[in-house]
């Protein structure tokens, strides 16, 4: 079965630094897809970003950028320009391209904390 | 566009009573899933629904939960009886059909379930 393991329970950045959060996932298959999910005080996961293991180039989205090296299986999350709104629990996540029917395999979360 | 729907946002129960939450996907949306989230930890899947047939009930312990989703829309998760640790929040997420590359997924706030 697919693990993903994030190290760092917390972590905190101060306003407008930057940070990065890592994670590292065990798989034996070749093609899948990896996420970033935050997840707000409200509970309701929220879609960061994500990245196609097939593709080479990093994923971005405005200020989220992703480092993904396959053959280390490490998939880091960096946040530039950190905000008081990017507070949360962040969910690194697993999910396979072949297998239909297949689930999210997710972290045990790292907790951000942004001080003003 | 109405997101995923669910209640009730907390329920506080004692060990062996039995406690139901329900869900309501977004319109349209094939497949539903429940997820189970310990503290401390990531979500991981309880079940899966596409349409009103199970595609993934590898996780759910059936000898004290169950779900249904009789018409293809809302669905209902239970617990009966329910222990100390089944303590957790439990979350909806629901997509067009299952895409892999998690695009139009989307999660509900979830139930926080306490049992004392």
């Amino acid at each position: 079965a697919q693990t993903v393991t994030q190290s760092q329970p917390e972590m905190s950045v101060q306003e407008a630094e930057t940070v990065t959060l890592s994670c590292t996932y065990d798989t034996s298959e070749s093609d899948y897809y990896l996420f970033w999910y935050k997840q707000p005080p409200s509970r309701q996961m929220i879609l960061v970003i994500r990245q196609e293991a097939y593709k080479q180039q990093n994923a971005t989205e405005n200020r989220f950028s992703v480092n993904f090296q396959k053959a280390a299986k490490s998939f880091s999350l960096k946040i530039s320009d950190s905000q008081l709104g990017d507070a949360a629990m962040y969910f690194c996540a697993y999910r396979s391209y072949v297998n239909t029917g297949n689930q999210f395999y997710f972290g045990t979360g790292t907790s951000l904390t942004v001080i003003p | 566009e109405a997101g995923v729907a669910q209640s009730p946002r907390y329920k506080i129960i004692e060990k062996r009573q039995s406690v139901a939450f329900w869900c309501n996907p977004i319109s349209g949306h094939a497949t539903l899933y429940w997820y189970q989230q310990i503290l401390g930890q990531g979500p991981k899947l309880l079940i899966q629904f596409q349409n009103n047939g199970v595609v993934d009930d590898s996780q759910l312990p059936k000898d004290r939960f169950s779900a249904e989703r009789l018409k293809g829309v809302d669905s209902t998760l239970k617990i009966q009886p329910a222990k100390l640790e089944d303590s957790a929040v439990y979350l909806c997420a629901s997509s067009a059909k299952d895409l892999r590359d998690g695009n139009g997924y989307t999660f509900g706030s979830g139930t926080r379930l306490t049992v004392v």
